[in-house]
């Protein structure tokens, strides 16, 4: 069955580096999204992104997220300089028939 | 702006015990309602998705309802098995249409041998 695939699994960074955090979502799906999920607290939408731009996202996303799809089938979240409290999981997600696929999510930490 | 909010926070039943999860929302101009299952450190599993139009839908041992009017869900799981036990978490579309979701705190489930 097609899925949702996310690497790394868990990624461990300092304090002011950049991550990228990769998707693989399911192949002919067309919207795609990021969420995350602070340990503890609900999930939060992030962002979608359809027809390689942005079509909408949160008062979280601000000027150090950004998102890309480079070449057609992985689709990237990067985080500039991360901050502590950036530390959560990470959701990708596709959209087919208004139904949510999600990946198994990237843990963050950020020491 | 839509709310969710799922009762029980945490509910621990034994073996073979039929159960309900409760979810509810506060904007009921919604078009569909999906669950999900989160396993500890994992991503979501989508269990079911139930459009507005529809008022149950069924997936082996599990039941999704939907009432609109009310603003409410329930997840009915039958014969329980140790293998349930996991958050779930119930979601619904953002106020004003699009596909991105609101969800929950979720339900977390233990299922005693």
């Amino acid at each position: 069955e097609p899925e949702v695939t996310q690497t790394p699994s868990h990624q461990v960074t300092q304090m002011g580096q950049e991550v990228i955090l990769r998707c693989v979502p399911i192949s002919n799906h067309l919207y795609f999204y990021w969420y995350r999920q602070i340990l503890g607290q609900k999930v939060e939408f992030l962002v979608s992104f359809y027809n390689n731009e942005i079509s909408e996202k949160s008062e979280i996303f601000d000027d150090q997220f950004s998102v890309e799809r480079p070449d057609g089938s992985n689709f990237t979240l990067k985080i500039r300089s991360t901050k502590l409290e950036d530390s959560a999981m990470y959701f990708c997600a596709s959209i087919y028939h208004n139904e949510a696929f999600f990946g198994q999510g990237t843990r963050l930490t950020v020491v | 702006k839509q709310e969710v909010t799922q009762i029980p926070a945490a509910l621990s039943v034994p073996e073979g015990e039929n159960l309900v999860l409760n979810c509810s929302f506060t904007d009921s101009a919604i078009y569909n309602l999906q669950w999900f299952r989160q396993d500890p450190g994992k991503g979501l599993t989508s269990l079911l998705l139930i459009q507005s139009s529809q008022r149950e839908q069924t997936s082996g041992r599990l039941n999704a309802s939907l009432d609109k009017s009310s603003g409410r869900s329930t997840l009915y799981i039958a014969a329980s098995q140790p293998g349930d036990s996991a958050t779930y978490l119930c979601a619904v579309p953002f106020t004003g249409g699009g596909n991105k979701l609101t969800f929950g705190t979720g339900t977390q489930l233990k299922v005693e041998l």
